[in-house]
């Protein structure tokens, strides 16, 4: 049971548009969403996050909006730029199982130049 | 690099043998999170050590699967009688207790069963 959900599966964008990749889920005491990118070979690195009590967080160029009612997030990636072509996964904790991160399927996203 | 280390990066193995992964955490991480990934998906879940103590294992760690942190320091995860389904990549990642939970990810061991 897939406790995340995440879309698109892949995404193309072109240089200097705005790439935006959806979550959605469905246990509310999820209590903090990280974004992760993960480019091939690497581990997950730590992109951007958000707890349930703001509706947007801003870091740069890479923005995350919270919708605590219909249990959604996203994350919306400004002035895309071929170096964050990778994939991108967005996750969900909660405290009462040990903090372990529920991850969605992931986000391939291509910048063309 | 204070990073997350682990260590092989990679293993091939023949089915039916035994493999041991090693995780290094963050220093002044007090936990530290096993998560097996396969193409195309995202992480998933294995266990969790706050310390010395494994705290929490998923249903999806068979019995096969077995993992240590003595002393709340470094992890092994290994996995005996290998089999082909075992083939993925096993990621590491470490945090400190409290709000916030950042989990900090190493570069993962990929696994191949042949």
């Amino acid at each position: 049971q897939q406790q995340v959900k995440q879309s698109p599966q892949s995404l193309i964008v072109q240089k200097g548009g705005i790439s935006i990749i959806n979550c959605a889920y469905e246990n509310t005491a999820f209590d903090y969403f990280p974004w992760y990118q993960q480019f091939p070979g690497k581990g997950p690195a730590l992109l951007i996050a958000i707890r349930p009590d703001v509706s947007e967080k801003k870091e740069g160029r890479f923005t995350i909006s919270f919708n605590k009612s219909a249990k959604q997030f996203s994350l919306h990636i400004m002035d895309s730029q071929p170096g964050d072509s990778a994939t991108y996964f967005c996750a969900a904790t909660t405290p009462n199982t040990g903090n372990q991160f529920y991850f969605g399927t992931g986000t391939s996203l291509t910048v063309i130049p | 690099d204070t990073g997350v280390s682990q260590d092989p990066r990679h293993k091939i193995t023949k089915r039916g043998q035994n493999v041991t992964f090693r995780c290094d955490p963050i220093s002044e991480h007090n936990r530290l999170y096993w998560y097996r990934q396969t193409l195309g998906q995202g992480p998933e879940f294995l266990t969790y050590f706050q310390n010395e103590a494994q705290l929490e294992k998923s249903r999806l760690l068979s019995d096969r699967f077995s993992a240590e942190r003595p002393k709340g320091s470094f992890s092994t995860l290994e996995i005996q009688r290998t089999e082909q389904g075992d083939s993925a990549m096993y990621l590491c990642a470490s945090s400190k207790s409290g709000r916030g939970n950042i989990q900090y990810f190493g570069a993962g061991t990929r696994l191949s069963v042949l």
